[in-house]
């Protein structure tokens, strides 16, 4: 079975930065696309990136654009989430997400990361 | 709209049947995925492609669609299915890649 583990959630400052990663295991990572979803504590999920296999294709939820950019490196199986001008209103816990055919199932999902944006 | 609609609670008497209900103009040209989620646990898929069910997830949960309606249905609801329900799918409208419903908590009276 596929295991996914994210880490990289830390408490940080108004206006500063934060890296997640998504460590998946199995052979089959390059394969699928990924997804970052997240969800303040106590509140509903909120999709907010896409990548799928081989990178080309990129989609960011409005909330993040222009702030937080995914990536993947296929060659070690991960996930990132790179996190720039962080808001009070991005605390919240990230999930990676897998993705079958391209079609919002996600079938596998991390434990999730917290991430607190707070002075 | 690129939202789907979830009502935010629904509750059940142990051992009858229960819907929850997504709805939104997305589900009129994508199939939604439902999941359930439980108090300090990530979401654990349910249904994908209007009635599939993964390896391992009781048959008791089914899903359907009618229109810009998905309905995820529980026969026999039990006391551990207490949760939270939410629906996802493509967003049709293109504003975002995938749209999620915001939940509905079900209660296992």
């Amino acid at each position: 079975e596929v295991q996914m583990v994210e880490s990289g959630g830390n408490l940080v400052r108004p206006g500063g930065s934060l890296r997640l990663s998504c460590s998946a295991s199995g052979s089959s990572f390059k394969t699928y696309s990924m997804n970052w979803v997240r969800q303040v504590p106590g509140k509903g999920l909120e999709w907010i990136s896409h990548i799928s296999g081989n990178s080309d294709d990129v989609y960011y939820a409005d909330s993040v654009k222009g702030r937080f950019t995914i990536a993947r490196d296929n060659t070690r199986n991960l996930l990132f989430l790179q996190m720039n001008s962080l808001r009070g209103d991005d605390t919240a816990v990230y999930y990676c997400a897998r993705e079958q055919l391209s079609s919002a199932i996600f079938d596998n999902w991390g434990q999730g990361t917290l991430v607190t944006v707070s002075s | 709209s690129s939202e789907l609609t979830q009502d935010p609670a629904v509750s059940v008497a142990l051992g009858q049947t229960v819907r929850v209900t997504c709805r939104g103009d997305s589900l009129r040209k994508y199939f939604a995925s439902w999941y359930q989620q439980k108090p300090g646990q990530a979401p654990l898929l349910l249904i994908y492609g209007v009635h599939s069910r993964p390896s391992g997830i009781p048959a008791r949960f089914s899903g359907s669609n009618s229109g810009d309606t998905a309905s995820l249905t529980i026969t026999g609801a039990q006391a551990e299915d207490e949760a939270d329900y939410y629906c996802n799918s493509r967003d049709s409208t293109g504003k975002n890649y995938v749209v999620f419903g915001g939940g509905t908590k079900l209660t296992v009276l």
